[in-house]
């Protein structure tokens, strides 16, 4: 069974341009989460969709949005990027909401700003 | 809100010897926890989770964690390290019926040959 994917895997942006990521979740699965990991910051929730509805979000601005498609595939979006976007991008899946599910990540998006 | 503390952001062991890392809760609610593990340049691996059955969880890799609910901590063992263990450790709460997880700030694991 295929893993969680996530496309591209490397990215340089400058700053203002927009962004866009995808993750195709494991086949099954209908939860996907996002999060971002930086050094300072650490691991930091963005947003988790479940049946292309987003059920929760966490303390980003609205540069940051995401959606899900009815395959379960999804995307994040961020606008208008500023230095400190520049990050890795983790995407999880899990089969249904709830965390007592195992989440599976994805290898990240390594985004840079310059 | 939950939180996660993680002391010590660098633990180095020698090959053989026993892994501890630490990891201390804190959540109005019970809670969920796990240990992720992260290879460089890769994401992050489920190794163990707690979700109120068993107090000591095993994982795998021979990794174990005992939650203690009066000591608020979900500490990660492993009787005998070994090479391939070196990656960062994070640990990690949610709420129950709360979706999120929330991360510590990670623990660097080195092993000494």
């Amino acid at each position: 069974k295929a893993g969680v994917t996530q496309t591209p895997r490397y990215l340089i942006k400058t700053r203002g341009q927009q962004v866009t990521l995808s993750c195709s979740p494991i086949s099954g699965h209908r939860s996907v989460s996002w999060y971002q990991q930086t050094p300072g910051q650490g691991l930091q929730f963005l947003f988790e969709y479940f049946s292309e509805t987003q059920r929760n979000k966490g303390n980003f601005p609205g540069r940051f949005s995401g959606r899900q498609f009815s395959n379960s595939r999804s995307e994040m979006n961020v606008s208008t990027l500023e230095l400190g976007d520049s990050a890795l991008y983790l995407c999880a899946s899990s089969l249904d909401r709830g965390y007592t599910d195992t989440q599976y990540f994805g290898p990240g998006t390594r985004l840079t700003v310059l | 809100a939950q939180s996660v503390t993680q002391l010590g952001s660098h633990v180095s062991v020698s090959e053989g010897a026993l892994v501890l890392l630490r990891c201390n809760y804190s959540s109005s609610v019970p809670p969920y926890l796990f240990w992720y593990v992260q290879y460089p340049n890769q994401g992050l691996q489920l190794l163990l989770k707690y979700t109120s059955a068993a107090t000591l969880v095993k994982g795998i890799n021979g990794f174990e964690a005992e939650f203690k609910k009066s000591e608020t901590s979900f500490h990660l063992t492993k009787p005998s390290a070994h090479m391939s263990d070196a990656a960062e450790y994070f640990c990690a709460v949610s709420d129950s019926g709360n979706e999120k997880l929330t991360f510590g700030t990670g623990t660097r694991l080195t092993i000494i040959p």
